[in-house]
């Protein structure tokens, strides 16, 4: 199974600052079946990217990934107040369809 | 636009069962690859299993044997059972629609399972 390490595990930053997170594999994912995901208190998580790198449907542009292999980073250019939440990286190519422990980002 | 309606907050004992399900409303014509993920309180995503289309199954290791994925297709809804529950299995447990190459695609607002004596 492949595990998925994120980092940091809290950050901090404020409104208008830029957010990059982290996703390390511990091996190669195929096909770069690596997603991302917001989750909000109370709420169910909502996919952001996927394929590392493609926005999902109605996610605005200031969130983007990259990366490939086994590692991988979501990047937001400019905060915005609503963007404070956890953040989850899974791959989803093969079964078992393993989860990073969540990187929270706060004000 | 399709939503996946949950069942409602379970409360069991120790060894009991709790069944979830999840119903594709909006659209109960269309089978859909289904996942199920838990999250304990504080805690992080955890993928439990999969059902896709062709009604073939698979779980993660640590639920095999435990957990039962079915589906009642006339009615458009998924089922997850979890047996021989323990204080560990509380958690929230989602459904989320899968689709390959993108991932979870749409989730369910979640069912909270609490097990205590």
């Amino acid at each position: 199974e492949i595990v998925l390490t994120q980092s940091p595990g809290t950050l901090s930053l404020s409104p208008g600052e830029r957010a990059t997170l982290s996703c390390r594999a511990s091996q190669n994912i195929p096909g770069n079946y690596l997603a991302w995901y917001q989750q909000k208190p109370g709420q169910a998580p909502r996919l952001l990217l996927y394929g590392a790198s493609s926005r999902a449907t109605g996610i605005p542009d200031r969130f983007s990934g990259s990366g490939s292999g086994t590692d991988f980073t979501l990047t937001i250019s400019r905060l915005e107040p609503e963007d404070f939440a956890v953040y989850s990286c899974q791959h989803y190519g093969i079964p078992p369809y393993t989860f990073g422990q969540g990187t929270k980002l706060e004000i | 636009q399709v939503q996946l309606v949950q069942s409602g907050a379970e409360v069991k004992k120790p060894g009991a069962s709790v069944k979830v399900s999840c119903k594709a409303s909006g659209n109960t014509f269309t089978i859909y690859d289904i996942n199920w993920v838990r999250q304990a309180t504080g805690q992080g995503l955890e993928w439990v299993g999969w059902m896709n289309p062709s009604g073939d199954t698979g779980s993660a290791q640590k639920f095999q044997g435990r957990v039962s994925l079915t589906r009642n297709t006339s009615v458009g809804t998924y089922y997850m059972e979890l047996n021989s529950l323990r204080s560990e299995d509380s958690a929230v447990y989602y459904c989320a629609r899968y689709i390959d190459g993108q991932g979870f695609v749409l989730w369910g607002q979640g069912t909270m399972v609490t097990v205590s004596s």
